[in-house]
């Protein structure tokens, strides 16, 4: 099991530019979440998921969007970049049974 | 809402010795579980021990143990034996338990404590 996974790594844009982040789980969650993470500062929660079709703001949701169409994805998408955006992302998922949240390897992002 | 606060930005210990990393947190729950998090320079999120709020024993995972003071809402890590490989930035995490249906497991972080474990 792959587990799960973010695409990409890292990713550099420019101010006005947009993109997608996506993160796949193979353990069939119905939990997921999209947490960014700045210096001096823990994850904070963008916005979450409980289930396929179904997503809802977190504690930073302001200038992203994501989406749930299938069960094992959950995509963020950044409509128009801004450098306070430059952070690290975290996908995470877990089941139903909630008390234990499991990890991408994070995304890299940079906002010129 | 809940606050989780780590008061130690970094902490510095000797290969083989033990350590402390401090964390408290405020909430009006009563129902909840509290999480320490490994992030090492690889920036993987691994789960190092959790703690549900209903125990009174402390957990221990091997080398990690926790002190969970429920009153004083209070929840230290102690690593024994420190090694090379637990140098890492080390999160405290809170989840109020969810009441069920759709309610979900947000977690909320403090803001991280830095362990450098020196040869």
């Amino acid at each position: 099991n792959a587990g799960v996974t973010q695409t990409p790594k890292f990713r550099v844009l420019k101010t006005g530019q947009s993109m997608t982040l996506l993160c796949a789980q193979d353990m069939n969650h119905e939990y997921m979440y999209w947490y960014r993470q700045d210096p001096g500062m823990g994850l904070r929660l963008i916005h979450y998921s409980v289930g396929e079709g179904t997503t809802a703001k977190g504690e930073v949701p302001d200038g992203y969007n994501v989406s749930r169409l299938k069960k094992q994805n959950f995509l963020l998408g950044l409509e128009s970049a801004a450098p306070s955006q430059t952070s690290v992302y975290f996908c995470a998922s877990s089941s139903r049974n909630y008390n234990e949240q499991f990890f991408g390897p994070g995304t890299r992002l940079t906002v010129l | 809402a809940q606050t989780v606060t780590q008061s130690q930005p970094e902490m510095s210990v000797q290969e083989a010795e033990t350590v402390t990393l401090s964390c408290t947190y405020d909430t009006s729950e009563n129902n909840y579980y509290l999480f320490w998090y490994k992030q090492p320079p690889s920036r993987q999120m691994i789960l190092v021990i959790r703690q549900e709020a209903y125990k009174q024993q402390n957990a221990t995972e091997n080398r990690f143990s926790v002190n969970f003071q429920k009153a004083a809402k209070s929840f230290s890590l102690k690593i024994s034996d420190s090694q090379l490989g637990d140098t890492a930035m080390y999160f405290c995490a809170f989840m109020k338990q969810p009441a069920g249906g759709t309610s979900y497991g947000k977690l909320t972080f403090g803001q991280g404590t830095i362990l450098t474990v020196h040869p």
